[in-house]
């Protein structure tokens, strides 16, 4: 089982719809959870930083943790086609490390 | 600020020769991280640096690749002698601590004939 399990895709949407990408990990100590977005040829930006578990909200994205299932979420509201782009997780503080494991990343397609 | 600058953008080259990827890190930073980009294997931390000192190689493949920071400013990346297989997108990325939204650059299209 890899330590972190990201769906890769692709997932197909009109424009405004909601989006939901997730992403899944094994590793009980981690504390720091991230959502980049990568556009193609493009490298990975940061989109959202959260610590433990909870809610963070910036503008039409929610990031969400629940450390209790070991599930965590980036909800994209109203989305655009500009939103189209290939998202990883990444989460860190586990076995005293703080250096980042990647997700594989999910394919989201935003469709006029 | 001009962000993480990598250079070749693109690299295509025959196997067997030697190539060198080159990055420069955001100023301040103290955190230098190299990663490749596969398909199948996604994203995958090759080799990362704490002020200019190499802290893991662990995810080096073979001894083919070597990784150098001479400067606060400056890392390479070489692959000698090169194999199709080594064919990725490598990425450079700077943090001022260790993992804690990392900044990455654009990238080299590494390809091997």
């Amino acid at each position: 089982q890899k330590e972190v399990e990201q769906d890769p895709g692709p997932l197909s949407v009109p424009e405004g719809a909601i989006v939901s990408l997730n992403c899944t990990y094994s590793n009980s100590a981690f504390q720091y959870f991230m959502w980049y977005r990568q556009y193609s040829r493009k490298g990975p930006e940061l989109l959202m930083y959260t610590y433990s578990s909870g809610n963070k909200e910036d503008g039409r994205f929610t990031a969400q943790v629940d450390k209790s299932s070991k599930y965590i979420s980036l909800f994209i509201r109203d989305s655009q086609p500009s939103d189209s782009a290939t998202y990883l997780c990444a989460m860190s503080g586990g076995r005293g490390s703080y250096i980042p494991t990647f997700g594989r990343g999910t394919s989201l397609i935003v469709h006029p | 600020d001009a962000g993480v600058i990598q250079s070749p953008r693109h690299e295509v080259t025959e196997m067997g020769q030697e190539v060198t990827l080159r990055c420069k890190p955001i100023s301040g930073h103290d955190y230098l991280f190299w990663y490749r980009q596969t398909m199948m294997r996604g994203l995958e931390l090759l080799i990362y640096f704490n002020n200019n000192v190499p802290i893991d190689d662990s995810g080096m493949p073979e001894d083919r690749f070597s990784a150098k920071m001479p400067n606060a400013s400056f890392s390479t990346l070489k692959i000698q002698p090169s194999e199709p297989r080594d064919s990725a997108v490598y990425f450079c990325a700077s943090s001022f601590n260790s993992g804690q939204g990392q900044h990455f650059g654009d990238g080299t299209r590494l390809s091997i004939l």
